[in-house]
């Protein structure tokens, strides 16, 4: 069955730190997108793609990077890890406008 | 500017009874309006969606009420089950393939 995987599911790093989160989809979607979860604010949009070399900046993308090199991956990265990014992470794929979201990646900043 | 606004953030309710969630939108131009399910530990999933040209969709329990002229939509949950306890969402996205924006939100518990 196809699906969309995320790895770590887990992380802790430290402030500074460079960090990259992993998102995988076997659907063949050409749409993919990078969501943070956090309480009070459900889910807010970090940065999407509509296929392979595009990308755009979501509502808040301020220190965040994606970069779309093939139609299954879109890797989130945190250039300097900064305590106000410890969330949980999702990432979506679709076609058509019904979304499929990953397991999410909860990470920490210390 | 907050587009999508959701109301409660929580809702408790008696098991078989209605469980109601509102939303509100701004930009006229969305034009599908789904509501996604999430347990804890997991990601959103998809429950039930509805586009402005029709006012109703119900699928099982789950009813989406729509009022274009308001600018509003709900979730109708009948018969409420404790499986049922999780967070939802309201959405809503214009075009086939456009992004989603959600609403903050609402934890329902369902007391069995």
């Amino acid at each position: 069955d196809a699906e969309i995987t995320q790895s770590p599911r887990h992380k802790i790093t430290e402030t500074g730190r460079q960090v990259t989160l992993a998102c995988h989809q076997t659907w063949n979607h050409n749409n993919m997108f990078w969501y943070r979860q956090d309480l009070g604010h459900g889910l807010r949009l970090i940065h999407y793609s509509y296929g392979v070399h595009d990308t755009n900046k979501g509502e808040v993308s301020d220190g965040y990077s994606v970069s779309r090199s093939n139609t299954e991956d879109l890797p989130l990265t945190l250039e300097s890890a900064a305590s106000s990014q410890t969330s949980v992470y999702f990432c979506a794929s679709s076609e058509g406008q019904a979304k499929n979201f990953g397991p999410g990646t909860r990470l920490t900043v210390t | 500017q907050q587009q999508v606004k959701q109301s409660p953030q929580s809702l408790i309710v008696q098991k078989g009874g209605i469980s109601i969630i509102n939303c509100a939108y701004e930009n006229t131009a969305f034009d599908y309006f789904p509501w996604y399910q999430q347990f804890p530990g997991k990601g959103p999933a998809l429950l039930i969606a509805i586009r402005p040209d029709v006012s109703e969709k119900k699928e099982g329990r789950f009813t989406i009420s729509f009022n274009k002229s308001a600018k509003q939509f709900s979730l109708h949950i009948m018969d409420s089950q404790p499986g049922d306890s999780a967070t939802y969402f309201c959405a809503a996205s214009r075009g086939r393939d456009d992004k989603i924006i959600f609403g903050k939100g609402t934890r329902l518990h369902i007391l069995p």
